[in-house]
């Protein structure tokens, strides 16, 4: 498509459910990153996919996180057992393995947990 | 391991001043730099990037920014601030040598008054 595109937009969920975030990078675009901005932050990395290669999941915050990318295709984030800390917006951002052009980051999907 | 450092979580301005918000980055190799804008509920969006051409780097909405090596700086500058500039701003470090993964600076967010 011609941008990120993140799913959902806004997501209410009860402590303790798991959640699942979508990302649809820009096609034709390698590598697939995954931030965390909570209320008032910077950016946290918390995993990189580039190409077939395996995943940088060094920013990952717990075992309860975990993200799926297949090929160059949708990646999608899930949270398991979700606490109240993981309320935050969750950034997806893409960009294309050659040169230095910078990320194309979506609107995010805000995540609230009640 | 590269790292960005913007010098003032907060910067307010009157509408029609110099806008300057401060980034100092270190880089084991030649860096490639970039700024972001986050307004209210939205995504991070490319202000500018230095990718090693010229020095002084022209962006969008009037925004420029200058590296200056010597320095390990890239300073972003607007010579008149509009209302509209008010918004979250992010300065971030490409890692070659890690797939182009991009290092952010905490943000600066600018205030404008009327």
């Amino acid at each position: 498509g011609a941008g990120v595109s993140q799913s959902p937009s806004n997501k209410v969920t009860e402590k303790g459910k798991d959640v699942e975030l979508r990302c649809d990078p820009i096609s034709g675009h390698t590598a697939l990153y995954w931030y965390r901005q909570r209320l008032g932050q910077g950016l946290e990395f918390l995993i990189y996919f580039q190409g077939n290669s395996a995943p940088d999941k060094s920013g990952l915050p717990s075992d309860r996180f975990s993200a799926e990318r297949t090929g160059e295709s949708v990646s999608t984030l899930t949270i398991q057992r979700t606490q109240q800390e993981d309320s935050a917006v969750y950034l997806c951002a893409s960009s294309s393995r050659q040169g230095a052009k910078g990320y194309t980051f979506g609107s995010g999907t805000r995540l609230t947990v009640v | 391991a590269q790292s960005v450092t913007q010098l003032g979580s907060h910067v307010s301005v009157s509408e029609g001043a110099l806008v300057l918000l401060r980034c100092n980055y270190s880089s084991s190799v030649p860096p490639y730099l970039f700024w972001y804008v986050q307004y209210p509920n939205q995504g991070l969006q490319l202000l500018l990037k230095y990718t090693s051409a010229a020095t002084l780097v022209k962006g969008i909405n009037g925004f420029e920014a200058e590296f200056k090596k010597s320095e390990t700086s890239f300073h972003l500058t607007k010579p008149s601030a509009h209302m509209s500039d008010a918004a979250e701003y992010f300065c971030a470090v490409s890692d070659l040598n890690a797939g182009n993964m991009l290092t952010f600076g905490g943000g600066t967010r600018l205030m404008v008054k009327p």
